[in-house]
């Protein structure tokens, strides 16, 4: 009964081409979150939406284009990817927006770029 | 632009000790503080949730405190065991994101 969940959890892909990742959480939560993790470890929100509805993008370029088709997933397609696009991807989820919401995160998905 | 800053940065203890993780934060209008734990390989999970309006919250041996004026944060760890090595995170809510910090990364040796 896995909370938030991501597919593929490994992606090896070439420079230029175009991914997707795919999240999905059965917590009933309005509220799901893309962040990024570098090689230092460091993590970085993205994007974020509420019941389908975009209300963060964190100067990300317009490669990466989230997508909810509802309030349960939120996928992440990326256009012509970059070496500097290597990292790990973590989805989470929230029950609502703003303020002592937990955070719930899935495993992340690794990404390689060559 | 708020910074979220964890020392110490690595920490090897022997099993037993009882711990404490820092985490500092420079703008204190914050709806609340997350604290995660983070296994090679794996993801995040949540240890412990402070509101903005706590003091503190405790989970079995892990005991959070919240100084928000001061823009500080202590995970204490009672009693460390190997299981408890990971990478521990705090995060501060403000503006519908979560602002994670550098981690502290822990190894508790038997």
């Amino acid at each position: 009964d896995t909370a938030v969940s991501q597919t593929p959890k490994y992606l090896v892909t070439q420079m230029g081409n175009d991914k997707s990742i795919k999240c999905e959480q059965n917590l009933g939560h309005d509220t799901m979150y893309w962040y990024k993790q570098d090689s230092k470890k460091f993590l970085k929100i993205m994007f974020s939406y509420n019941n389908k509805e975009l209300i963060i993008n964190e100067t990300v370029p317009n490669r990466f284009s989230p997508k909810s088709p509802d309030k349960a997933h939120l996928n992440l397609h990326i256009n012509s990817l970059e070496l500097g696009d290597s990292a790990v991807y973590f989805c989470a989820s929230s029950p609502g927006r703003v303020g002592a919401l937990e955070q719930f995160f899935g495993p992340g998905t690794r990404l390689t770029v060559l | 632009k708020q910074e979220v800053t964890q020392i110490p940065a690595a920490l090897s203890v022997p099993e037993g000790e009882n711990l404490v993780l820092n985490c500092s934060f420079t703008d204190s209008a914050i709806y609340n503080l997350q604290w995660f734990r983070q296994d090679p390989g794996k993801g995040l999970t949540s240890l412990l949730l402070i509101q903005s309006s706590q003091r503190e919250q405790t989970s079995g041996r892990l005991n959070a405190s919240l100084d928000k004026s001061s823009g500080r944060s202590t995970l204490y760890i009672a009693a460390s065991q190997p299981g408890d090595s990971a990478t521990y995170l705090c995060a501060v809510e403000e503006d519908d994101k979560l602002i994670f910090g550098t981690g502290t990364r822990l190894q508790v040796f038997p």
